[in-house]
């Protein structure tokens, strides 16, 4: 079973400059998180999508980013203008939504951003 | 607000060593799951281990036990014959259990303890 794919895997860019991010979940997955990671430290939640309605994203900063998973499968994160701190590494994961149940987040492998 | 701390930023072990890692939480709620996941030098996070609060029972997966203390909120990870694939980024994560039993939501992590297996 292909995993979670995200892409490009690695991006440097200028500060103000604008970047997209794209996540390719499971196949049957129909909820997909976008985490963000700074440099040492643990991951933590922008945005969850169940299918393609916006769950959570209370800790999305809206001025700058946006999110969309048009069709419930695809995602895509976007920083618009860029900051330095915005570096970190983006993390995509997804997951059934099954109730009652746990269901078990399977991440991809991130996406490194670097702004200069 | 739940909040994850853990207080080793790094560890080292010596291969086919017993490692074991600390995890402290903070939470109000009465149901709710924690993990450990490993996340080596590739960036893919993997998840090691999971808790369900309402068991007593600690869970073990192979080499993987944790030491689920509830009334302490502490959940520790130990490793037992370590081996060098050990090496990685370790993460203690929490999440809320939902009212009808599920689970659907944000993972709150700690800042990781970077264990490092030397031969």
């Amino acid at each position: 079973e292909a995993g979670v794919a995200q892409s490009p895997r690695y991006k440097i860019i200028e500060k103000r400059q604008s970047v997209a991010f794209w996540c390719n979940p499971i196949s049957g997955h129909a909820t997909l998180y976008w985490y963000q990671q700074i440099l040492g430290q643990g991951p933590k939640l922008l945005i969850q999508f169940q299918n393609n309605g916006v769950v959570d994203d209370s800790q999305l900063p809206k001025d700058r980013f946006s999110a969309e998973r048009l069709k419930g499968v695809d995602s895509t994160l976007k920083i618009q203008p860029a900051k330095l701190e915005d570096s970190a590494v983006y993390l995509c994961a997804s997951s059934l939504l099954l109730a009652g149940s746990y269901n078990e987040q399977f991440f991809g492998p991130g996406t490194r951003l670097t702004v200069l | 607000a739940q909040t994850v701390t853990q207080s080793q930023p790094e560890m080292s072990v010596q291969e086919a060593e017993t490692v074991t890692l600390s995890c402290t939480y903070d939470t109000s709620e009465s149901n709710y799951y924690l993990f450990w996941y490993k996340q080596p030098p590739s960036r893919q996070m993997i998840l090691v281990i999971r808790q369900e609060a309402y068991k007593q029972q600690n869970a073990t997966e192979n080499r993987f036990s944790v030491n689920f203390q509830k009334a302490a909120k502490s959940f520790s990870l130990k490793i037992s014959d370590s081996q060098l694939g050990d090496t990685a980024m370790y993460f203690c994560a929490f999440m809320k259990q939902r009212n009808y039993g599920g689970s659907q939501g944000n993972l709150i992590f700690g800042k990781g303890t970077k264990l490092s297996v030397k031969p």
